[in-house]
C-alpha cells in the first residue's frame, strides 16, 4: 500500500482558499486518491475522490499532476467549521490506510 | 437512508466484563468496516467484512471478535480487554472494493469506550 506524506498542521483565515498537498511517491498503477475529512468524536465523512487530473464537487478540488506521484486538496473561501482534520488515503478494494492527516485550523 | 448508526455512544467497562458494539446500516452495502482511533491518532483498520464473511483481520488480539450476522448488522465482541484498548471505535460501511476502484466509506459517529 502506498504510503502518504502530508503536512502535520496548517493554520488559514476565514474567506481565504486553502490548498493541502499529499504527497505518495509510490502510487500504484489501480491506485485511487481518496480525502476525508474528520471533526472531533466524530467518524471521517468522505471528501472528493480522483484518479488523474483534476476532479471537481461541491465542497472541493482535487488536484492530480500527471505523474501522480502527489495530490492536492483545494478548499475554496473556507470557514470557521472547516477546521478538521483532513486525510489523504491511496489504494484500491476494502483495505485503506490513514496516514496521519493534517490538521487544519481557520482563524476568524 | 445514508447513515450508519453505533451503539452505544458511550462504554464504561471493566477487566473483567463481557461487552458488545453494535452497528448498523441501511444502505445496502455489503463490505463493513471495523475501526480503532485513539486520541489525535488517524483511525486504524481492525477488521473487513465483504458479503458478511470476513475478508481482513489486521492481525487484532482475540480478545476483540468481531461477528456480521446479517449484511446490515456488525458486531464487536469485547472480553477481557485492557486499558490501553480505550478508544474510539468506528464503524463503516461501503459497496465492495472491486480491483481498480475504491468506494467511499461511510462511518459512523463510533463508540468511546473506556476499559477501567
Amino acid at each position: 500500500l502506498a504510503k502518504t506524506t502530508q503536512p502535520i498542521s496548517m493554520d488559514s483565515y476565514e474567506g481565504q482558499e486553502v490548498n493541502i498537498t499529499c504527497s505518495h511517491n509510490n502510487i500504484a498503477t489501480n491506485d485511487y486518491i481518496t480525502w476525508y475529512q474528520q471533526f472531533p468524536s466524530q467518524g471521517p465523512r468522505f471528501i472528493i475522490q480522483g484518479y488523474k487530473t483534476k476532479v471537481t464537487n461541491e465542497v472541493a478540488s482535487l488536484f492530480i499532476p500527471a505523474d501522480r506521484k502527489s495530490s492536492t486538496l483545494s478548499l475554496p473561501r473556507v470557514s470557521l467549521s472547516d477546521t478538521a482534520v483532513y486525510y489523504c488515503l491511496v489504494g484500491e478494494d476494502d483495505k485503506i490506510i490513514f496516514g496521519k492527516g493534517t490538521r487544519l485550523h481557520i482563524l476568524p | 437512508d445514508t447513515e450508519v448508526t453505533q451503539t452505544p455512544k458511550h462504554l464504561v467497562m471493566g477487566m473483567t466484563n463481557k461487552k458488545s458494539l453494535k452497528c448498523e446500516q441501511h444502505m445496502g452495502h455489503r463490505a463493513m468496516y471495523w475501526y480503532k482511533q485513539k486520541a489525535k491518532k488517524p483511525p486504524e483498520l481492525m477488521f473487513v467484512y465483504s458479503y458478511e464473511k470476513l475478508s481482513i483481520n489486521e492481525s487484532v488480539p482475540s480478545r476483540f471478535s468481531p461477528e456480521c450476522p446479517n449484511s446490515s448488522l456488525l458486531n464487536l465482541h469485547l472480553h477481557a480487554l485492557q486499558p490501553e484498548d480505550s478508544a474510539l471505535y468506528l464503524c463503516a460501511s461501503s459497496h465492495p472494493g472491486l480491483a481498480g476502484a475504491y468506494n467511499e466509506q461511510f462511518f459512523g459517529p463510533g463508540t468511546r469506550l473506556t476499559v477501567l
